[in-house]
């Protein structure tokens, strides 16, 4: 079964919208984290906003916050204000247990087009 | 702070032949991922590397190898190239121990060698 669950391929939003990018997860460990990337057409995976499971609030880095329902085992990524170089594939992943020793897991993406 | 560096950019090699890609991490962090990106299987982990030491592995077959240096510099080795190979490789760092920062909190990926195998 995937862990990690991208059920958008490809989305459009206009400049200055806001967007939300679906992930769901799964994991029976209870020390989990969730990244979400963005990756441009150069190839470099960018990092954006990381969620600890125990974190009791929705992580929030500048336009990005991240929308976390740990019952529904959900890790929406939401864009404020969409600008043109949000263009881009953007990946969840997570990396199971406290450890730090685990890889991560990554989502199929999701397409992301800013129309102007 | 300077970031993950990855040489060579790009690399063009002949079916059969082997390769080695390079992967410098933030200065101060001592572990090291690799992962390979096609467009068929999407983001795949190789194995990871903390303190010279490979500590994780994912399912890849033995034409797969890597090292760490001393200095946390870390190469992965693809012998006996195949056209299948052809991917984006990308390398992630992290402190990789507990103590300060978590550990979990962490994953800074360079820009990647895009390996075309012909």
């Amino acid at each position: 079964a995937q862990k990690i669950t991208q059920t958008q391929p490809g989305m459009f939003v206009q400049e200055k919208e806001a967007v939300t990018l679906d992930c769901t997860y799964d994991t029976s460990d209870q020390s989990y984290g969730l990244f979400w990337y963005k990756q441009p057409s150069s190839g470099e995976m960018i990092f954006l906003i990381y969620q600890g499971s125990y974190d009791e609030q929705n992580a929030t880095e500048g336009r990005y916050s991240l929308n976390f329902q740990k019952a529904r085992k959900s890790a929406n990524l939401v864009i404020s204000a969409s600008q043109l170089g949000d263009s881009a594939m953007y990946f969840c992943a997570m990396r199971e247990g406290g450890t730090g020793r685990r890889a991560l897991t990554f989502g199929s993406g999701t397409r992301l087009q800013v129309q102007p | 702070k300077a970031g993950v560096t990855q040489t060579p950019r790009y690399l063009i090699k002949t079916r059969g032949q082997q390769v080695t890609l390079s992967c410098s991490p933030i200065s101060g962090h001592r572990s090291v991922s690799w992962y390979q990106q096609t467009p068929g299987q999407g983001l795949q982990f190789l194995f990871e590397y903390f303190s010279e030491t490979q500590r994780n592995k994912g399912n890849f077959p033995g034409r797969f190898s890597g090292r760490q240096f001393s200095n946390s510099r870390s190469e992965m080795n693809v012998s006996t190239l195949e056209l299948g190979d052809s991917a984006l490789y990308l390398c992630a760092s992290s402190s990789g121990q507990r103590g300060g920062r978590d550990p979990n909190t962490e994953a800074f990926f360079g820009q990647g060698t895009r390996l075309t195998v012909v």
